[in-house]
């Protein structure tokens, strides 16, 4: 079971770096943790994806803990366009595994 | 733009009418996955092609819900009889690789009235 658990909301102010945490404990060990982001009417936008080790690209960092029970995305400096819907996905046979993701607020 | 595409972005019906929207994936992306997301709600997986195969549907793909991938490019998804139950966003995603990254289109709306 490809299941993850992500707070409803949070807040961020511009500038500052965005945290968001999310549970995965159910994710097999050999798949890929994705994280996706939505603006309003748009499509999932992928972000970056991490399997046991930290990653790090133009977008953000993800962390994951060494059990693989958990991940943080950061966003270094987060803009007023980085507000969205954040998804945290596991994966099961391909499909990709959704959740409520977080909603995340920047502020000015 | 090489991205996903996906046509039309918004269709209006009445219902029990037919619909039938059309996605075009990443040229020489080898897998095509459908989701449908309402409101509020994280998209959900319907079904999958690899090239021209469709190897996975969902259980909520119902007998009036049918998608084609003929030569492994484009996928046309067909619901026939619609229902206000079907109103929401379709989306197409597409993948190459083992890492399964998918790239999402914009979506089409569907409203059923």
């Amino acid at each position: 079971d490809a299941k993850t658990t992500q707070p409803p909301s949070m807040d961020c102010a511009e500038g500052r770096a965005a945290n968001l945490p999310c549970n995965h404990s159910t994710i097999s060990g050999n798949e890929y943790v994705y994280w996706y982001r939505q603006i309003h009417s748009q499509g999932p936008q992928y972000i970056i994806h991490g399997l046991k080790n930290n990653e790090t690209n133009e977008m953000a960092s993800l962390i994951i803990t060494e059990d693989r029970k958990s991940s943080t995305l950061i966003l270094p400096h987060a803009t007023l366009r980085d507000t969205a819907v954040y998804y945290c996905i596991g994966s099961q046979g391909g499909k990709l595994i959704f959740g409520q993701g977080t909603e995340l607020s920047v502020k000015p | 733009d090489t991205g996903v595409s996906q046509n039309p972005r918004h269709k209006i019906t009445k219902r029990g009418q037919n619909v039938t929207f059309r996605c075009d994936p990443i040229s020489e992306h080898n897998r095509l996955y459908w989701y449908r997301q309402t409101l509020g709600q994280g998209p959900e997986f319907l079904t999958y092609f690899q090239n021209e195969a469709q190897l996975e549907k969902s259980r909520l793909l119902s007998d009036r819900f049918s998608a084609e991938r003929p030569k492994g490019s484009f996928s046309t998804l067909e619901i026939q009889r619609t229902e206000q139950g079907d109103s929401a966003m379709y989306l197409c995603a597409s993948s190459l690789g083992t890492k399964n990254i998918q790239y999402f289109g914009a979506g089409t709306r569907l409203s059923v009235l």
